[in-house]
């Protein structure tokens, strides 16, 4: 099992809608969760960061994290196409230890 | 406000060539600091990580060597480069005021042919 997986996609979405985006992770103690965009042939960037159960909202984007089922998705409203890249989730595990998934493909057209 | 520069962007390097990658970080001090290696479609694969001046701890053996002679230098070697060595390399840093997040350099892509 991989310690932070993510669906590969390509998720694909019209403009507006909402995307929605998964990871999952392996280590029980992780206390830390965050989100990366990445554009093609760009570095990644920070989204959003979650450190609690629930909700966090950050403009048109919302974190969920479950710890009880180890999972963290992405809610992008009302997407744009310039939504469009591969978003990572990277888990800092007990240790400190950061570990990233292998990110999922966005698409968003217009 | 803390900046990260790698460098260079981009360069073509033959097999058995050296490797020189740089990375400096400013406005903050005693950072930790990252080399990942991103593969085509591929996820990050951390290669090295620094808490301080010449403390450096590698995640995957091979021909690459990475060394910290500032606390805000890190730098990305390798005697001989291999074909395998292509990918996007990033330097990254983090810090405790910033609860462990990471931010990352520009990036350098390698091709190595």
């Amino acid at each position: 099992q991989k310690e932070v997986e993510q669906n590969s996609g390509p998720l694909s979405v019209p403009e507006g809608a909402i995307a929605s985006l998964n990871c999952t992770y392996s280590d029980r103690g992780s206390q830390s969760f965050f989100w990366y965009r990445q554009y093609s042939g760009k570095s990644p960037e920070l989204i959003m960061s979650i450190y609690s159960n629930g909700d966090k909202e950050d403009g048109r984007f919302t974190a969920q994290l479950n710890k009880a089922s180890q999972y963290v998705s992405l809610l992008i409203r009302d997407s744009q196409p310039s939504d469009s890249a591969t978003y990572l989730c990277a888990v800092e595990r007990e240790n400190n230890d950061m570990r990233f998934g292998a990110g999922t493909r966005l698409t968003v057209k217009p | 406000s803390q900046t990260i520069h790698q460098w260079p962007a981009t360069l073509v390097q033959p097999v058995g060539s050296p490797l020189s990658l740089e990375c400096t970080v400013e406005g903050t001090s005693n950072p930790n600091l990252y080399w990942y290696r991103q593969a085509a479609g591929r996820g990050l694969q951390l290669l090295f990580y620094s808490v301080g001046i010449g403390q450096i701890s590698s995640e995957v053996p091979q021909n690459l060597s990475a060394s910290r002679p500032q606390d805000r230098q890190f730098i990305l070697s390798s005697k001989k480069l291999l074909l395998s060595d292509s990918g996007f390399y990033l330097c990254a840093w983090s810090g405790t005021n910033e609860g462990n997040t990471i931010y990352f350099g520009e990036g350098s892509w390698l091709t190595v042919v």
